[in-house]
């Protein structure tokens, strides 16, 4: 799976959209990007995922960069409930096992 | 949607015992199912992959005799910390994945060992 690499820490104002920045420059053709997020000592909890097209569902929107080698994450409107690491994961099926990077710890802020 | 349970969610024991943590798919089937580790602060790491009816496939440096790990059923994988000492005080998470290519968190199994 390819390696990704994202800022060690954000942080953002509650209500305002949070933009959070993924790199994954040695992407292959058939690799999704999946975008977990890990509230402290909960399990992950997956948010939303892509291959090419720009993708959104009820908790986020997934924008991937046209030569795909970076995606962001966005959360519309962020709530102090949003604060948690959020990880990047590119692989080509999320049936398999997850190689988890460092994330990102969000931090919203009232 | 889909759930993946642990049991228990948090256990204190004495070094030298051993423990058993349950992950269990609540409402689906998963022949395969993940296990990690997390320490404070840092992400999750792949201990193994628990395949139900055959034996599990352990990621490098992750002692199989150490962690043993049976897939007995469809929906329940176990994980055996033996002999336990304080560095495997730790957080453990399952896995498995669900329908729709999503992949579905237990909500981990603190582990403390005095």
């Amino acid at each position: 799976d390819a390696k990704t690499t994202q800022p060690p820490s954000m942080d953002c104002a509650e209500g305002r959209a949070a933009n959070l920045p993924c790199n994954h420059s040695t992407i292959s053709g058939n690799e999704y990007v999946y975008w977990y997020r890990q509230i402290h000592s909960q399990g992950p909890q997956y948010i939303i995922h892509g291959l090419k097209n720009n993708e959104t569902n009820e908790m986020a929107s997934l924008i991937i960069t046209e030569d795909r080698k970076s995606s962001t994450l966005i959360l519309p409107h962020a709530t102090l409930r949003d604060t948690a690491v959020y990880y990047c994961i590119v692989s080509m099926t999320n049936a398999g096992k997850s190689t988890f990077g460092d994330g990102t710890t969000l931090t919203v802020k009232p | 949607g889909a759930v993946v349970s642990q049991h228990p969610s948090r256990v204190i024991c004495k070094s030298g015992t051993s423990v058993k943590i349950e992950c269990r798919s609540l409402d689906f089937q998963a022949t395969t199912m993940f296990w990690y580790r997390q320490f404070p602060k840092k992400s999750l790491m792949l201990m193994a992959t628990s395949n139900e009816g055959s034996k599990a496939t352990y990621e490098q440096g992750v002692e199989k005799d150490k962690f043993l790990i049976n897939h007995a059923s469809l929906t329940l994988s176990t994980l055996t910390v033996t002999s336990a000492h304080p560095e495997d005080s730790s957080f453990y998470i399952c896995s498995a994945p669900g329908q729709g290519e999503t992949q579905y968190f237990g909500p981990g199994t603190r582990l403390l060992v005095l």
